[in-house]
C-alpha cells in the first residue's frame, strides 16, 4: 500500500542552524500539506502546497519557513533559523484532490521529531 | 473561529464500548474526521462524516454528529487492546483552495485488558 515517508524520523540542531525536513508524498498525489504539533498541543496546520506554490499558510508560516518540491518525488520544509519554539514533530500528508472525504483524504507520515537546543 | 476540543483522556476495559467526544466551533464545517495515531506512528484516518449526516457506521465504528450543538462522537464497539491509541477529530470546509484540516487535542485511549 503506498505510503508517504519522512527523513529523518528525529532531528537536533542548535538554535539559529538551519535544517530541512523531507518528505516523499504518495506518488500520484497533486497536494502536500505540513502540520506540526508540539509536544501536549495539538496537530497544527503550517501550509498547503499546489501546482509548485503555495496555496495556503497559517500564521505560523512566517519568513522562516519555506517549502519547495525540488523534483516529482520530494517536498520539503526548510526552516532558516530554528528557534527553541520550532521543537515539535513536524508532519507531512498529501492527498489526491481537495474535495473532502474518502478519494482525497489526507494519507500522513509518521513524522519528523525536530529537537532545537 | 475555528476551535476543536476534545477530553484528554478515556481509559475502558477490553470488550466495552469506548465513546470518544469532540466539539467544534466552525459552523462551515463540511467534513469532521476521526484520525488514529499510534505511538511512532503518522495519523491514521479511520472514518469521516459529511456535515448533512448525523449517523455514519463502519464495522466497530460509529460516528454521531450533532450539528445543531456543534457535537461529534466517535464510539468503538468491543474495545480492544489494539485500539489503544490517541484519537483525533478534526475539521475541514470543502470548497476551498485547500482542504486544511483543523485538529483537536487528541485524546488517549487507554484499553485495560
Amino acid at each position: 500500500e503506498p505510503e508517504v515517508t519522512q527523513t529523518p524520523s528525529h532531528q537536533v540542531t542548535q538554535m539559529g542552524q538551519e535544517v530541512i525536513l523531507r518528505c516523499v508524498p504518495i506518488s500520484n498525489h497533486l497536494y502536500f500539506y505540513w502540520y506540526r504539533q508540539i509536544l501536549g498541543q495539538k496537530v497544527e496546520f503550517l501550509v498547503s502546497f499546489y501546482n509548485n506554490e503555495i496555496s495556503e499558510k497559517s500564521e505560523i508560516f512566517d519568513d522562516q519557513f519555506s517549502v519547495e518540491r525540488p523534483d516529482g518525488s520530494n517536498f520539503t520544509l526548510k526552516i532558516r533559523s530554528t528557534k527553541l519554539e520550532d521543537s515539535a514533530m513536524y508532519f507531512c500528508a498529501s492527498s489526491a484532490g481537495t474535495s473532502g472525504g474518502l478519494g482525497n483524504e489526507q494519507f500522513f507520515g509518521p513524522g519528523t521529531r525536530l529537537t532545537v537546543l | 473561529g475555528e476551535d476543536v476540543e476534545q477530553s484528554l483522556f478515556l481509559s475502558v476495559r477490553e470488550g466495552d464500548s469506548s465513546v470518544i467526544n469532540c466539539t467544534y466551533t466552525d459552523s462551515s464545517s463540511t467534513y469532521l474526521y476521526w484520525y488514529k495515531q499510534e505511538p511512532g506512528a503518522g495519523l491514521q484516518l479511520l472514518t469521516y462524516i459529511f456535515s448533512n449526516m448525523d449517523m455514519k457506521q463502519d464495522q466497530r465504528l460509529t460516528v454521531l454528529l450533532n450539528k445543531k450543538d456543534k457535537h461529534l462522537s466517535l464510539r468503538i464497539a468491543d474495545t480492544q487492546t489494539g485500539d489503544s491509541a490517541i484519537y483525533f477529530c478534526a475539521e475541514s470546509r470543502d470548497g476551498g483552495a485547500t482542504n486544511k484540516l483543523i485538529f483537536g487535542t487528541g485524546t488517549l485511549l487507554a484499553v485495560q485488558p
